[in-house]
């Protein structure tokens, strides 16, 4: 079963937008990733945020950790035609060290 | 440094042919992993490995088998093809024992059509 569930599934925007995608899940976890996959690749990682973190940045990206509400977020500041491509949050169920369960995605959009 | 790389990219089977579908990492990563995604479905472990010499089933193992002699090459066979293992297969690896901790380093990924 999914342990992550992104929200929206699907997204559209302009270039220069704020883009932001939610992440839900439903055990308790260690840590917390996001990867991005352009169509037809394989994923790339972006960012992993650990369960005693509540906010992390890494360029144009905010990765936010809510641990009592189970749920993440990450925001793409001022949007680029490039970050048109699919994003998935990664979590592992605690005391699972070597297993990561994927959500089903994002697909987001950026038009210019 | 190659990454992490897979072969075939493309491949065809008819239902109860048997393949190997390969993977091999430059970066003496301990961690290596199957995945496959479906439509609407994100990724699904399928097995991970350890270390050379050590294995152990994912969420969705049935139908597939793994052997990881190296610390390179982490090949997965499809023993009998069935329709349900049409799939794009990507192959992952990491620096440490533990993926949670570290960044998975991914292949381009298989796609394995089953008719």
């Amino acid at each position: 079963s999914q342990q992550g569930e992104e929200d929206p599934q699907a997204l559209s925007i302009q270039e220069g937008e704020n883009a932001t995608m939610n992440c839900s899940y439903k055990t308790s976890i260690n840590n917390l990733q996001w990867y991005r996959q352009n169509s037809g690749r394989g994923l790339v990682h972006l960012i992993l945020i650990r369960s005693n973190e509540r906010e992390k940045h890494s360029g144009r990206l905010r990765v936010t950790l809510d641990t009592s509400k189970k749920s993440s977020s990450l925001l793409i500041t001022a949007s680029r035609a490039a970050d048109t491509a699919s994003y998935f949050c990664a979590t592992d169920r605690a005391g699972t060290a070597s297993k990561l369960t994927f959500g089903t995605g994002t697909r987001l959009q950026v038009t210019l | 440094n190659a990454g992490v790389t897979q072969t075939p990219k493309f491949q065809v089977l008819k239902t109860g042919q048997s393949m190997t579908l390969q993977c091999a990492q430059d970066m003496n990563h301990e961690y290596m992993s199957w995945y496959r995604q479906d439509p609407g479905m994100g990724l699904r472990l399928i097995h991970y490995s350890v270390g050379a010499g050590i294995t152990d089933q994912g969420e969705v193992p049935n139908g597939y088998n793994v052997s990881r002699s190296t610390t390179e090459d982490f090949p997965l066979r499809l023993l009998s093809a069935a329709p349900s293992q049409t799939s794009v297969y990507f192959c992952a690896s990491s620096y440490s024992p533990g993926a949670t901790y570290n960044e998975q380093f991914f292949g381009p990924g298989t796609r394995l059509t089953v008719l």
